[in-house]
């Protein structure tokens, strides 16, 4: 069975563009997590979707955004980067049934911003 | 408010000793409370995680953690250290009103020496 995937693996952009970042869940999973891995500040909770909604979003600004497409994969969006959006962004998915509770991850996209 | 702390950056262990990562949380409600182990360049994976029953948990690779509703604290320990175990930690709570919504801690990594 294959695991979470995202991509690309390394993006770098320069202040002020936009950067997406792509994830695809495990088969039969319809939560969609995504967060950001800056240095030394552990794993900041940033958007939750689940069966094509956005259900919740953590202390970020609108510029980050994103969607959940109908077979459950997902995008994050970040416009008008700026330097500080520099970090490790992961993506988990979970089935929705509350019991489970576990989060399975991807490898990460690290992003740079210039 | 929700929230995770690890104390130590970092803690340093010799190979065949035991290990403690510390954690302590705060939360409303019954806390879900959820271990995973980030090796490089490598996503999360989940190790262990308690949800309600005994106070001592057992999870992969022979780590266990024990619950302390009194010291509302979650360390993480293994009886003898492996040199392979030297990876980052990170503590997760789930929070208590919003079920999909979890909060980790800033990571601790373990540096097991041979």
């Amino acid at each position: 069975e294959a695991g979470v995937t995202q991509s690309p693996t390394h993006l770098i952009k320069t202040r002020g563009q936009q950067a997406t970042l792509r994830c695809s869940p495990i088969s039969g999973h319809t939560s969609v997590y995504w967060y950001q891995q800056a240095l030394g500040l552990g794993l900041q909770f940033l958007l939750w979707y689940d069966e094509g909604e956005e259900r919740n979003r953590g202390n970020f600004p609108p510029r980050f955004s994103g969607r959940q497409f109908p077979n459950y994969s997902s995008e994050l969006n970040v416009n008008a980067l700026e330097l500080e959006d520099s970090a490790l962004y992961l993506c988990a998915s979970s089935p929705r049934t509350v019991a489970k509770n576990i989060q399975y991850f991807g490898a990460g996209t690290r992003l740079s911003v210039l | 408010a929700q929230s995770v702390a690890q104390p130590e950056d970092q803690v340093n262990v010799a190979e065949g000793n035991p290990l403690t990562v510390k954690c302590t949380y705060s939360v409303s409600g019954n806390p879900y409370l959820f271990w995973y182990v980030q090796y490089p360049n490598r996503g999360l994976q989940f190790l262990l995680k308690y949800i309600t029953g005994d106070n001592l948990v057992k999870g992969s690779y022979g780590f266990e953690a024990e619950f302390n509703k009194s010291q509302t604290s979650f360390h993480l320990k293994k009886p003898s250290a492996l040199v392979s175990d030297s990876a980052l930690y990170f503590c997760a709570v789930r929070d208590g009103e919003r079920i999909n919504k979890f909060y980790f801690g800033s990571g601790t990594k373990l540096n097991v020496k041979p």
